[in-house]
């Protein structure tokens, strides 16, 4: 019974291929999220979702495209892909309760390595 | 930028309690501190959070002072498996958290 689910975990594809990672979340909640962890381990977050509404781009480049098809997933989709790419993605949703209370249950991440 | 300032690591015995400090001197009175970790390569796992009381759950309990500019999280019997980054977090604006650099904890036998 994964709370989160990402797919696939692990990518390895050449520099210039597209490619998409697949997040799930069957808590219920409104809103989503994807973070890129790096070599250097910083969790940095790149897009927050509410309600299928995208809420945070930061400052992401346009070849990075999230997609909710519904409340309960959020797609990334991956255009060219650099070499920089190569990371970890984390795919994670939370149910804001309120004022700045929000507790983050994240899937167990997508490891990408572009070639 | 985060709000927070943690050690970059501590070391602590198995079966000991492990005591992480964590510094948020410009906390703002609606800002709560969570706490999260991250075991090996794993996805971040919430652990406990807080506005200004101290609190408890089945994993770790959460002392904040009574200025709200500083707090410990307390693992009361750290095991191998608690081997981890911990990140304390304080909330800046709702659907964006930030996290720092954490503290690399080390468990030993």
């Amino acid at each position: 019974d994964t709370a989160v689910s990402q797919t696939p975990k692990y990518l390895v594809t050449q520099m210039g291929n597209d490619k998409s990672i697949k997040c799930e979340q069957n808590l219920g909640h409104d809103t989503m999220y994807w973070y890129k962890q790096d070599s250097k381990k910083f969790l940095k977050i790149m897009f927050s979702y509410n309600n299928k509404e995208l809420i945070i781009n930061e400052t992401v480049p346009n070849r990075f495209s999230p997609k909710s098809p519904d409340k309960a997933h959020l797609n990334l989709h991956i255009n060219s892909l650099e070499l920089g790419d190569s990371a970890v993605y984390f795919c994670a949703s939370s149910q804001p309760k309120g004022g700045l209370q929000e507790t983050q249950y994240f899937g167990p991440g997508t490891r990408l390595l572009v070639l | 930028d985060a709000k927070t300032t943690q050690p970059p690591s501590m070391d602590c015995a198995e079966g000991r309690a492990a005591n992480l400090p964590c510094n948020h001197s410009t906390i703002s009175g609606n800002e709560y501190v969570y706490w999260y970790r991250q075991i090996h390569s794993q996805g971040p796992q919430y652990i406990i959070h807080g506005l200004k009381n101290n609190e408890t759950n089945e994993m770790a309990s959460l002392i904040i002072t009574e200025d709200r500019k500083s707090s410990t999280l307390i693992l009361p019997h750290a095991t191998l498996r608690d081997t981890a980054v911990y990140y304390c977090i304080v909330r800046v604006t709702s659907f964006k958290t930030i996290f720092g650099a954490g503290t690399r904890l080390f468990v030993k036998a």
